[in-house]
């Protein structure tokens, strides 16, 4: 157990639809991390907050957001799904400095 | 663009013999390296790491090598055992950067009896 609480594990919707990850991180890390994992692209780094502010980007796409809340959790919201958004979402969390550690993952699957 | 390369997809190895995984990286600004295993169904979970200060990295049955020169890097596991099977992922960031990581493909693992 990683100690990064990811919910829900599962979640099936729509073309078109929004949803929302949610990710806990282990007690005292202050930097979250999303990671998008597909078939076809591997593990892909979207975006980090640290302590509420966001830090970094990578290739995450305009209609995914994400923030973090006071209490350290995070949510990465992602709108107007397509079929192509089908993929496992990761968060992970650190202190800030070295490794990061991964929660179980969020399977969404876009019908 | 694909900075870390994993260029073998599998592995099969018997029980009790080396594993040896290998990792290529293009950028040289990455000065920390990675190595996570994932089982199915499960996020990666973090095995060992390496700075670029250092070219070797032991914990256990694991050793991690760095060879700047050739943006390399390869992970040693000594003795193999069935529990070893899974997906290994070698990562890396630069310092500035913790956790934006970059990932390679993968490489299937399978340790047989």
């Amino acid at each position: 157990d990683s100690g990064v609480t990811q919910t829900p594990k599962h979640l099936i919707t729509a073309t078109g639809q929004r949803v929302t990850l949610r990710c806990s991180p282990r007690s005292g890390d202050l930097s979250v991390y999303w990671y998008q994992q597909s078939l076809d692209q591997g593990l892909q780094f979207l975006i980090q907050y640290y302590n509420g502010e966001e830090r970094a980007k990578g290739n995450i796409l305009e209609r995914f957001s994400a923030q973090q809340f006071p209490d350290l959790h995070s949510e990465l919201n992602l709108s107007s799904l397509e079929l192509g958004d089908s993929a496992l979402y990761f968060c992970a969390s650190s202190p800030g400095y070295g490794e990061a550690f991964f929660g179980q993952g969020t399977r969404l699957t876009v019908v | 663009d694909q900075q870390v390369k994993q260029n073998s997809p599998s592995l099969s190895v018997q029980e009790g013999r080396i594993s040896i995984l290998n990792c290529d990286y293009t950028n040289s600004m990455f000065d920390y390296f990675l190595w996570y295993k994932k089982y199915p169904a499960e996020g990666p979970t973090f095995l060992i790491s390496i700075s670029s200060i250092k070219d070797k990295n032991e914990d256990g049955r694991f050793t991690v090598f760095l060879n700047k020169s050739a943006k390399h890097l390869s992970l040693h596991i000594v003795p193999s055992q069935p529990g070893d099977s899974a997906v290994y992922f070698c990562a890396a960031s630069v310092t500035d950067s913790w956790g934006k990581l970059q990932f390679g493909a993968g490489t299937q693992v399978v340790v047989t009896p």
